[in-house]
């Protein structure tokens, strides 16, 4: 079966960039998405299609995916940005996520 | 804007089957080209993919999980099903239902419901 890696943590000063990884065996050749998930809420979606923003989601929120890493980049990083963090992708027809990454904001 | 909410019972017995139903308002169930999927979070852990249905009533289901799960469409109520047989504690989560609203390739799940929390105890 197909496993998204991901650090379990990642600490950013407010106002720098944050970078979440997500590492898969050719990720590149597949789409990843990312999701947000602040406690006790549901999942949003942030990043679609490797880096496409749905509506209402804020530039500062940017993604990429190539070789065996996707990333998430979080420019200007924020207090409200703290949360934890999904990456998912497809396995044939079945969707994976990633272990998550937990942002801390300090 | 299309609303999406579980329910079901919070106390589920060892060996016995969950069901979990997931009512869609501000949308038809049975209009669009759309994914709905199950997905499941144990407490303080990750993200679980359950399975999915789509509109046509085709299904995929996560393989470590397949031969326990069911999941169908209900138009004329307009709900979402989830059955999971032969429980054990490993399946307390908290149960969530999403949809993608667009078939093609990469696009995620961007609607959620707000969750509902199983527990199985005897």
């Amino acid at each position: 079966s197909y496993e998204l890696a991901q650090p379990p943590s990642v600490s950013v000063s407010p106002g720098q960039t944050a970078s979440i990884t997500c590492s898969g065996d050719k990720l590149g050749d597949r789409y990843t998405c990312w999701y947000q998930q602040k406690p006790g809420q549901s999942p949003v979606l942030v990043i679609y299609q490797d880096t496409k923003r749905p509506s209402g989601i804020p530039e500062r929120f940017s993604g990429s995916n190539s070789g065996n890493t996707a990333t998430l980049t979080i420019s200007g990083t924020q207090a409200m940005d703290e949360a934890d963090y999904y990456c998912q992708a497809w396995d044939s027809s079945t969707v994976v996520f990633g272990g998550g990454t937990k942002l801390t904001v300090l | 804007q299309v609303r999406l909410q579980e329910s079901g019972p919070g106390l589920v017995k060892p060996s016995q089957t969950l069901s979990l139903t997931c009512s869609v308002s501000g949308g038809s169930i049975a209009s669009g080209n759309y994914y709905w999927s199950w997905i499941r979070q144990p407490a303080g852990k990750g993200l679980e993919w359950i399975g999915r249905i789509y509109t046509s009533g085709n299904t995929d289901y996560n393989p470590s999980l397949k031969s326990r799960v069911s999941i169908s469409l209900d138009t004329s109520k307009n709900q979402l099903s989830l059955k999971l047989s032969s429980v054990t504690a490993a399946d307390t989560a908290v149960y969530f239902c999403a949809r993608r609203s667009s078939p093609s390739s990469g696009h995620g799940m961007d609607v959620w419901g707000q969750g509902t929390t199983v527990t199985v105890s005897s």
